[in-house]
């Protein structure tokens, strides 16, 4: 199984803070890594894939970037809306596999 | 717009079976693969399996061995079964779909709790 590493697991931000999120994978998993925010109580969704791909209905103010086994997603200027835990998967073989997360708090 | 509805027993008793049905609208089964991610409360995503709408099946190795997933087109279904339940099954158990061609799960259910105590 690949094991995903997501660090912090958790950070306490401003509003109009820049805030980076990292994923490290135990293998090269070749930009097959998507990044889901979870809001309590809601399912997962979807925020960017193939490490850099903007979903649809994302803010542009979230970016990624990475290859290998290095990842980042980053928060160019949080929101009120974007309190909320971030999870890393690699979709690169299965079983399918998630960070432990990342819970953005409010500071 | 595809959406998808988890539905089954909230509560199982330890040593029983877990049996959760999706039910899929607004789109067609075929061609996708279809999922099962459960968290406990408080905790991390973890994936259970997938099935294609074939049948063809990837399980979580950590979840194998009590893991059975099936799918019925003609009734826009698809399940899961758990055997041997303990109170470490007991989390929100999510249904979703990948992608076409970008095997992401792109949708996903509510969740629904299922609670495994005697």
């Amino acid at each position: 199984d690949i094991q995903m590493t997501q660090s912090p697991s958790s950070l306490s931000a401003s509003v109009g803070d820049r805030v980076t999120i990292t994923c490290r994978a135990s293998q090269d998993i070749s930009n097959s890594l998507t990044w889901y925010q979870q809001k309590p109580g809601k399912a997962p969704k979807v925020l960017l894939y193939a490490t850099s791909r903007l979903e649809s209905e994302a803010p542009s103010r979230f970016s990624g970037s990475g290859s290998g086994t290095d990842y980042t997603l980053t928060i160019s200027s949080l929101q009120p809306e974007d309190f909320a835990t971030y999870y890393c998967q690699q979709y690169y073989s299965t079983p399918r596999t998630f960070g432990q997360g990342t819970k953005v708090e409010i500071k | 717009q595809v959406q998808l509805q988890e539905s089954g027993p909230g509560l199982v008793k330890p040593s029983e079976t877990l049996s959760l049905t999706c039910t899929v609208s607004g789109g067609s089964m075929s061609n996708y693969y279809w999922s099962w991610v459960r968290q406990p409360a408080g905790k991390g995503l973890e994936w259970i399996g997938r099935i294609y709408s074939s049948g063809s099946t990837n399980y979580n190795p950590s979840l194998k061995s009590r893991v059975t997933m099936s799918v019925d087109t003609s009734k826009n279904q698809f399940s899961l079964k758990v055997d041997s339940v303990t109170a470490a099954d007991t989390a929100v158990y999510y249904c979703a779909r990948e992608g076409g061609t970008v095997t992401v799960l792109f949708y996903w259910g509510q969740g629904t709790l299922v609670t495994v105590s005697s």
